[in-house]
Parts: C-alpha cells; sequence; structure tokens
C-alpha cells in the first residue's frame, strides 16, 4: 500500500514560476526521498531529507520536512520547461526493512514555456 | 560506469508464456529490487535482494521469482504469463541495503500481455 501520496496529482505552471508540490504520510519515517521521472525513462534522486532535518536545499530544489503533520513540501524555483517531469515522494518507514522505499502515486508537473 | 542496465527494453508476451526481465549494475551495489509501476498506482516492489545468494518479497510478489547468484545481476522471472502482469518493470540498485542510500533506476522494461 501507498505510504506517501503527493498532492496535487497534476500541476500545470508557467517557465519562470514556482512550483509546489506536496507529500504526505502516514507511519513515522527513517527518511523521505524526492525522485523525477521524465516521460519513458527510469526514476532519478533528486534529494533525501532525514527526519531530524526540517529544510534541505539543492540548486534551485528546497525541501521541507514536518514530521509532526507527516509531511513534506519539494518548491522547484525559477521552473524551466526540462522540469517537465512526473514527481514521486518516497518514504522508508521506521517499522519496515530498510531500503524497502514506499513510492507515491507521483505529481505530473508541466512547465509551458 | 554503465549504471544499471535492463533487458529488453519491450517485450510482447502471450499469456502462460514465460520470460526473464535481466538486470545488471556495474556499481558493486549490495542491495538491489524489482517495481512495477501502472497508470495512477505509482511504483510497488517486487522482490528485492540485500545481497548475492539473499532475497526477499516485497509488496507484490504473486506470479514472480527472483535469484540474487552475483552481485551485479538480478534477473525477474515471470513464470506464466498473465494480462494482469502487463506494466513498466524496473529494476533499482543502491550501495547499501539501507534507506539512507539513493536507489538508482534503470530505464525499465515495457511488458505488455495479450
Amino acid at each position: 500500500s501507498q505510504q506517501g501520496e503527493e498532492d496535487p496529482q497534476a500541476l500545470s505552471i508557467q517557465e519562470g514560476e514556482n512550483a509546489t508540490m506536496n507529500c504526505s504520510y502516514k507511519t513515522s519515517i527513517n527518511n523521505l526521498q524526492w525522485y523525477r521521472q521524465n516521460s519513458g525513462r527510469g526514476l532519478v534522486h533528486l534529494i533525501l531529507i532525514r527526519s531530524n532535518e526540517r529544510e534541505k536545499h539543492s540548486g534551485r530544489l528546497r525541501v521541507t520536512l514536518d514530521t509532526s503533520k507527516k509531511s513534506s513540501s519539494l518548491l522547484i524555483t525559477a521552473s524551466r520547461a526540462a522540469d517537465t517531469a512526473s514527481y514521486f515522494c518516497a518514504t522508508s518507514p521506521t517499522d519496515g526493512a530498510n531500503s524497502k522505499l514506499t513510492f507515491g502515486k507521483g505529481i505530473t508537473l508541466s512547465v509551458r514555456p | 560506469n554503465a549504471g544499471v542496465t535492463q533487458t529488453p527494453k519491450f517485450q510482447v508476451l502471450k499469456t502462460g508464456q514465460s520470460m526473464t526481465l535481466q538486470c545488471a549494475q556495474d556499481m558493486n551495489h549490495e542491495y538491489m529490487s524489482w517495481y512495477r509501476q501502472d497508470p495512477g498506482m505509482g511504483l510497488r516492489l517486487i522482490h528485492y535482494s540485500v545481497g548475492a545468494g539473499i532475497t526477499d518479497q516485497g509488496e507484490v510478489p504473486n506470479g514472480y521469482n527472483v535469484s540474487r547468484s552475483t552481485t551485479e545481476d538480478f534477473p525477474l522471472r515471470l513464470l506464466s504469463a498473465a494480462p494482469s502482469q502487463t506494466s513498466v518493470y524496473f529494476c533499482a540498485s543502491s550501495y547499501r541495503p539501507r534507506e539512507e542510500y539513493e536507489q538508482y533506476f534503470g530505464p525499465g522494461t515495457r511488458l505488455t500481455v495479450t
């Protein structure tokens, strides 16, 4: 069963705008990861945030984690057409076996030129 | 490094046929796994391995077998294909079998069972 649920399911923005995507999960986690999938390709790891971290940056990406609300957000600033892809959050529950990542259903981001 | 490679890229099977999806990695990763991706369902874990000779079931293991005789290879076998196994299959690996390590994904195999 899906541990992470992304929101919204689809997002369409203009190039240059910021894109915010959310992920909620049900059980306590060790860390949360975000992945990107371009059409017809495999997933690519973007960023990992640990349960004791609140915010993390990587280039134009900013991830926050609120363990009290069991939610995370991924912000892409100054979006580009090349950011068009599906984005997934993946969690590792503390009561699960190591490395058994559970993925959400994904968010489809479209960035219009 | 080639990373994670998967063959074939596309495959069409008839119901009841068997086949093996190949997965290989050249990064000396301990952990390897297989996922299937269906529209609106995200990725679901089929089987995984924390090292050569060790495999375990994921969320949706029925109808699939795996083995891990070497660190590099982790084939997925469909013994008797069913239309419900029509999906895109991804193999992934990570350095260690722990959740803090990122997973590297292969390009996927698109399987259609008629």
